[in-house]
């Protein structure tokens, strides 16, 4: 079974500081790999997934995430944070196959100062 | 527009009762899911569904039923079998086709055991 860690529970940066959010994940084959953000009292919104190809994705609002093979790793990254990127984040890896189910991590809140 | 509703956005229920919350998207995809979401916890499988009229169980099922009638609606039901329903409901759903998928989530349900 697949399982993901996000280590960081709580993550404060400033604004206009660089921002990396960690995910190890646990999985027997190449995994799909997927980073949501979620507003508080609100539902998840995909910022961007890997399932082959270039190691390095691309997302929306200016996210971008790296998977690393070696590391079992898929941390996301933004150069430089905005006040409305205050949210939680959740990493999350999908089964190969046909239920596409995901499994998530317990997510990462992160606070960004003025 | 498409996408997924859920309703109500707050429930309050008395213990003992059973509530159904509503899930419905116009996005025609095939598989739907229920999560359940706690604080630190992330998002925990309830029950899924890749068809009409088949659904399996995810990682906490008990206290837990769903039926799943029509391709666009997945409404679950919280049990008085539940011990502790408090929780934000999520829902989502994706499509069983095509090689990079996502799950698209709803804006979720409060529920609040009084």
């Amino acid at each position: 079974a697949q399982s993901v860690t996000q280590p960081d529970i709580h993550i404060t940066v400033s604004e206009g500081a660089s921002l990396e959010l960690r995910c190890n994940y646990s999985y027997g084959a190449t995994p799909y790999l997927f980073w949501y953000v979620q507003s508080p009292g609100q539902g998840l919104q995909l910022l961007l997934k890997y399932f082959s190809g270039d190691t390095l994705v691309q997302g929306i609002k200016g996210f971008e995430a790296e998977f690393k093979r070696s590391q079992s790793s898929f941390n996301l990254r933004k150069p430089s944070v905005h006040w409305s990127d205050a949210a939680e984040y959740f990493c999350a890896v999908g089964a190969r196959g046909s239920a596409r189910q995901l499994t998530f991590g317990s997510g990462t809140q992160l606070t960004v100062l003025p | 527009d498409g996408g997924i509703t859920q309703s109500p956005k707050y429930l309050f229920r008395k213990e003992g009762q059973n509530v159904t919350l509503s899930c419905e998207q116009n996005l025609n995809h095939d598989a739907m899911y229920w999560y359940r979401q706690d604080p630190g916890q992330g998002l925990r499988l309830i029950y899924y569904s890749q068809i009409v009229n088949d659904f399996q169980k995810g990682d906490i099922a008990e206290g837990y039923s769903v039926s799943r009638e029509k391709k666009e609606s997945f409404p679950l039901t919280v049990t008085s079998a539940q011990k502790n329903p408090t929780a934000f409901y999520l829902c989502a759903s994706s499509p069983r086709q095509g090689a990079a998928w996502e799950q698209f989530f709803g804006p979720g349900t409060r529920l609040t055991v009084l």
